[in-house]
């Protein structure tokens, strides 16, 4: 079956700082790779996603590669911001199974000014 | 506004006491979900639904019951709550048309004593 392995937490960073959290996954079929954030206290929101090999998806200065080589989906940012203190989650959605979505454990990043 | 809007948001209840935590959508979505967070788990599927009046069984469907009546309410049903029931609950919407992005509501954090 479909799962997501990611990088545990917490992860404690500066302002400014790089971050990187690792993803992995394993899939029987060409899944899509999304990376959702949960701010306190509030639902999940998409943060980007990527469909297709070498696709890189970015948003709010976030970047992941889709690498199909190392079924990878690592979530990196170059200069955080206190702001960024959030759980993240690395998903997979995989057409065969009805698009369901299979969620890492989550990451949370606290970012310190 | 589109929104995903879960009630109660904070709940406290005992064994064996029936509880309905509701979800409804304005978005005019085909798809719905339940999903339990828990700690070092990330979030895991309940129930969900393509449509009104079919629903299915996800990873984590025992103790819960759900009903797909209107296409904009998605209730989820606890009918003999226990303590492992006791978990942060989020329900999410999609349109099956327009891609793989999930819309989440804020999420109910049930205890159940």
């Amino acid at each position: 079956g479909n799962s997501v392995t990611q990088m545990e937490g917490p992860v404690t960073l500066s302002e400014e700082a790089f971050l990187t959290i690792n993803c992995t996954y394993t899939a029987t079929g060409y899944p899509s790779l999304f990376w959702y954030v949960q701010y306190p206290g509030e639902g999940l929101q998409l943060l980007l996603k990527a469909t297709k090999a070498d696709d890189k998806g970015s948003n709010k200065g976030f970047e992941a590669t889709y690498r199909k080589e190392t079924t990878s989906f690592h979530l990196e940012k170059g200069s955080v911001q206190v702001s960024d203190s959030a759980v993240y989650f690395c998903a997979l959605s995989d057409r065969s199974n009805d698009y369901k979505l299979s969620f890492g454990a989550g990451t949370t990043v606290t970012v310190r000014a | 506004e589109a929104q995903v809007t879960q009630n109660p948001r904070y709940l406290i209840t005992v064994t064996g006491k029936k509880l309905t935590v509701t979800c409804s959508q304005n978005m005019n979505h085909e798809y719905m979900s339940w999903y339990r967070q828990d700690p070092g788990l990330g979030l895991r599927q309940i129930y969900y639904s393509m449509n009104v009046e079919v629903t299915d069984k996800g990873d984590v469907p025992e103790g819960y019951k759900v009903s797909r009546k209107e296409k904009r309410n998605f209730p989820l049903i606890l009918e003999s709550p226990s303590p492992n029931q006791t978990s942060l609950y989020f329900c999410a919407s999609r349109d099956l048309r327009r891609g793989e992005k999930l819309f989440f509501g804020s999420g109910t954090q049930l205890s159940v004593l």
